[in-house]
């Protein structure tokens, strides 16, 4: 299995803020690297795909980049609204997800 | 617009069968793959497998030898067992469909709303 990890695990950050989550791959996966938001009792919300695809309705506040093995997702400026976990997730191969990164209020 | 919707015991006890449909409305079950996606309580994502509308199959290699993913399409309806359950396999089970046609991994652009299964005697 290619084995996904996100850094930092938990973050603080205040409204406004630039915020940047990595996620790197045990092995290259070209750009098939999605993100997802969750807030706590809800589904998972996709957010980017293919590495740097914004889905259609997310803000453009958030972005993506990179390929092969480092990833990273962008939020330029922080809305209340942001404060949740984020997940990546490779579709290369077998699916496997990021630990997580749980974005708090500083 | 496509909705799915979980539904199936929210006990279960040790050593027997998990079994969770997810039933597909508002639009068609064709084409499509359809997974079953589960995360413990507090912890992370974990993808146990999928099925395809033609009914071909896919899962998790740490769980493949307990699961069994099925797909009734006259009723837009596809279904998870997984044997032998432990405390571990406690978690909110969501359904979810890539939004891409034809491909079983691409980003999961809907989900059921999740349900959670304990397992406990």
């Amino acid at each position: 299995d290619i084995q996904m990890t996100q850094s930092p695990s938990s973050l603080s950050a205040s409204i406004g803020d630039r915020v940047t989550i990595t996620c790197r791959a045990s092995q290259s996966i070209s750009s098939h690297l999605n993100w997802y938001q969750q807030k706590p009792g809800k589904a998972p919300n996709l957010l980017i795909y293919t590495a740097s695809s914004l889905q259609s309705g997310v803000p453009s506040r958030f972005s993506g980049s990179g390929s092969g093995t480092d990833f990273t997702l962008t939020i330029s400026s922080l809305q209340p609204e942001d404060f949740a976990t984020y997940y990546c997730q490779q579709s290369y191969s077998t699916l496997t997800f990021g630990q997580g990164t749980r974005l708090e209020i500083k | 617009q496509v909705q799915l919707q979980e539904s199936g015991p929210g006990l279960v006890k040790p050593s027997e069968t998990l079994s969770l449909t997810c039933t597909v409305s508002g639009g068609s079950i064709s084409s499509y793959y359809w997974s079953w996606i589960r995360q413990p309580p507090g912890k992370g994502l974990e993808w146990i497998g999928y099925i395809h509308y033609s009914g071909s199959t896919n899962s998790s290699p740490s769980l493949r030898s307990r699961v069994t993913i099925s797909v009734d399409t006259s009723k837009k309806q596809f279904s998870l067992k997984l044997r032998s359950v432990t405390a571990d396999d406690t978690a909110v089970y969501y359904c979810a469909r890539p939004a891409t046609v034809g491909t079983p991994w691409d980003g999961f652009n809907i989900w059921g709303q999740g349900t959670m299964v304990t397992v406990s005697s």
